[in-house]
């Protein structure tokens, strides 16, 4: 497809666990981002990749969240000993730096619920 | 520390109609702004933005105003269509131009429902 594949949709797992959620931005988007969505708030800022670096993390809530970007396309935020706050929607994102607009292209979002 | 605020959860309005979405900030540095709306299930999709050395940005029945004097800033949609009906969300950053650029910050957004 044209758009930001995100996988999985849903994903349910127990406190304690380790999750990986895949982002597969827009072909020739050189710039990628991570975003949270908990429940009644707006998407939260998490990690920004331009190419295979991590830009800006600053949005990393602690040390248990990481993400790579090895070969500059397809992304992976990866969680280790999941806890029930960390249920939330999480976005990735695509655009084009130096675009007029700076506007970002979101996927569908990864469902996180942690038991 | 919730930098931008939208304060009305939700809006309701009769197809045809203005709706008018509003949007404050505290930050000074943020220099550019931008709504996105949101469908249940998806992800949010860019609707308009605006740049702060503009008070008005118009985009077919979208138009965004800013007053930074009163770090403010509004989304008209006219008229308003059953289909506009969904989360509307205003975001900002700072440092246009640079990579900041995708560095957003969000409100919570506002729920639109357009009766027909």
């Amino acid at each position: 497809g044209a758009g930001v594949s995100q996988t999985p949709s849903n994903k349910v797992t127990e406190k304690g666990k380790y999750v990986e959620l895949r982002c597969d931005p827009i072909s020739g988007h050189t710039a990628l981002y991570w975003y949270r969505q908990s429940l009644g708030q707006g998407p939260e800022f998490l990690i920004y990749f331009q190419g295979t670096g991590a830009a800006d993390d600053s949005g990393l809530p602690n040390d248990r969240f990481f993400a790579v970007r090895p070969e500059g396309s397809v992304s992976t935020l990866k969680i280790q000993r999941t806890e029930r706050g960390d249920s939330a929607v999480y976005l990735c994102a695509s655009s084009l730096l130096g675009g007029a607009t700076g506007e970002l292209f979101f996927g569908e979002g990864s469902r996180l619920t942690v038991l | 520390d919730q930098q931008v605020k939208q304060n009305s959860p939700s809006l309701s309005v009769q197809e045809g109609r203005i709706s008018i979405l509003n949007c404050d900030y505290t930050n000074s540095m943020f220099d550019y702004f931008l709504w996105y709306k949101k469908y249940p299930a998806e992800g949010p999709t860019f609707l308009i933005s605006i740049s702060s050395i503009k008070d008005k940005n118009e985009d077919g029945r979208f138009t965004v105003f800013l007053n930074k004097s009163a770090k403010h800033l509004s989304l008209h949609i006219v008229p308003s269509q059953p289909g506009d009906s969904a989360v509307y969300f205003c975001a900002a950053s700072a440092g246009a131009g640079g990579t900041s650029y995708g560095k957003l910050t969000f409100g919570q957004g506002t729920i639109l429902t357009v009766h027909p």
